[in-house]
């Protein structure tokens, strides 16, 4: 079985200020995992995957994730926050032998003031 | 760049009635998917479907659900007879396209059922 631990429900940032997103994951085997941004109103938009390449994944907008299989964690950050990255944030993860069906987190929800 | 497109963005329907749920994939992918996110609740898994065929399905995935791919372009998902409880975002995803695999998927807006 797969599972996803968001421990943030939100996020308050002040823009030009780091962000990190907190994610967790559960997996009996090594998984593909994924950042989704969902702005209001609108789908989910792939921000960066991992797939047991580099640990370190750039993805778009300036944001990257580390994934660290020693603490099954696959934090999200950017260096400096925008009033664009307001959005709700999801950590997902995907196993071959489940499908790949996606197990998604809880969410995060970023408020960026100015 | 390619997208995925669901219609309706926003359906009202009487508990009982039949609904069908549209989405256009991105043309060459191969794998479709529905999930779904009741309001205030995480995006949940119900559906896989490749080769013509569903190839995973949720518990919430029961009878009264079902999916369809008539014509080599749209995909649906029809549910039967509607419940309060089906009332939810819908999202349709699609990935992989051909010596690719299926990840990662992209996804639709999403369509808003509301079951009164």
């Amino acid at each position: 079985a797969q599972s996803v631990t968001q421990l943030d429900s939100h996020v308050s940032v002040s823009e030009g200020t780091p962000v990190l997103l907190r994610c967790n994951y559960s997996s009996s085997y090594s998984p593909s995992l994924f950042w989704y941004v969902q702005h209001p109103n609108k789908g989910l938009q792939l921000l960066l995957k991992y797939t047991s390449a580099a640990t370190l994944v750039k993805g778009i907008n300036g944001f990257e994730a580390e994934f660290k299989k020693s603490e099954t964690s696959f934090h999200l950050t950017k260096p400096s926050a925008h009033m664009s990255d307001a959005a709700e944030y999801f950590c997902v993860v995907s196993l071959k032998a489940a499908g790949n069906k996606l197990t998604f987190g809880g969410g995060t929800r970023v408020l960026v003031k100015p | 760049e390619p997208e995925v497109t669901q219609t309706p963005s926003h359906q009202v329907t009487q508990m009982g009635q039949e609904v069908i749920l549209r989405c256009v994939p991105i043309s060459n992918h191969l794998y479709f998917y529905w999930y779904r996110q009741i309001l205030g609740q995480k995006v949940e898994f119900l559906v896989s479907f490749y080769n013509n065929e569903i190839s995973e399905k949720s518990e919430i995935f029961d009878d009264q659900f079902s999916v369809e791919r008539p014509d080599g372009s749209n995909f649906t998902l029809k549910i039967r007879s509607t419940k309060l409880e089906d009332s939810a975002m819908y999202f349709c995803a699609s990935g992989g396209g051909p010596g690719q695999g299926n990840q990662p998927q992209h996804f639709g807006d999403g369509t808003r059922l509301s079951i009164l």
